[in-house]
């Protein structure tokens, strides 16, 4: 269980276009879903938080007005990559968590397999 | 949320046990330790996490020391397959993991 499903895998486009990249959770609500950049080498950057209905919470340093979520039902967020440039290429990936039952003190997270963006 | 050290990289023969520690000395009462891998181009996956007792699944062991100031991750029979970044996180209830650099660890023959 607690599958996170990502598509596309890969996407390649052209400067200037937009790409949107789905994020789900297959098998379970998500109370909030969370999207990630890493690039080469690096860690995991936290982009944006967002829950079901409500606008997104972004990071410092990201543009909302670029990198529009969506996320309007418990499994399902978007990320649209807007006039895209090169150097948003990178490997973006999703992740949805959930409360485990009453009382618990933490949420469980899973991640997407994650979608490489390449901007030519 | 209380920050990591994790040694950069480790190296183990298969078959062995493999066992990553993980300082965090600045952990509070309600903070969580969790742990997650990478292998190369795929999303993190969860493996473990625990707040105070020791903790063992079907993929690793969890130690946490008694003053929760540091823990150790063990994978008990190293595979060429657990070759992966491991990242260990501490946080609350808030739970917006930050990803620090990790440990690459590479399981040789």
């Amino acid at each position: 269980g607690a599958v996170v499903s990502q598509h596309p895998s890969r996407v390649i486009c052209k400067s200037g276009t937009s790409v949107k990249i789905e994020c789900r959770s297959l098998d379970f609500q998500a109370t909030t879903m969370f999207w990630y950049r890493q690039f080469p080498k690096k860690s995991l950057m936290l982009m944006a938080t967002s829950n079901e209905g409500s606008k997104a919470t972004y990071e410092q340093g990201v543009e909302k007005d670029k990198f529009l979520i969506n996320h309007a039902s418990l499994t399902l967020s978007t990320l649209t990559v807007t006039s895209a440039h090169p150097e948003d290429s990178s490997f973006y990936i999703c992740s949805a968590s959930f409360r485990r039952g009453k009382g618990a003190g933490f949420n469980e997270q899973y991640f997407g397999p994650g979608t490489r963006l390449t901007v030519t | 949320d209380a920050k990591t050290t994790q040694p950069p990289s480790m190296d183990c023969a298969e078959g062995r046990a493999a066992n990553l520690p993980c300082n965090h000395s600045t952990i509070s009462g309600n903070e969580y330790v969790y742990w997650y891998r990478q292998i190369h181009s795929q999303g993190p996956q969860y493996i473990i996490h625990g707040l105070k007792n020791n903790e063992t699944n079907e993929m690793a062991s969890l130690i946490i020391t008694e003053d929760r100031k540091s823990s150790t991750l063990i994978l008990p029979h190293a595979t060429l397959r657990d070759t992966a970044v491991y990242y260990c996180i501490v946080t609350g209830g808030s739970y917006i993991p930050t990803f620090g650099r990790g440990t690459s660890l590479i399981v040789h023959p």
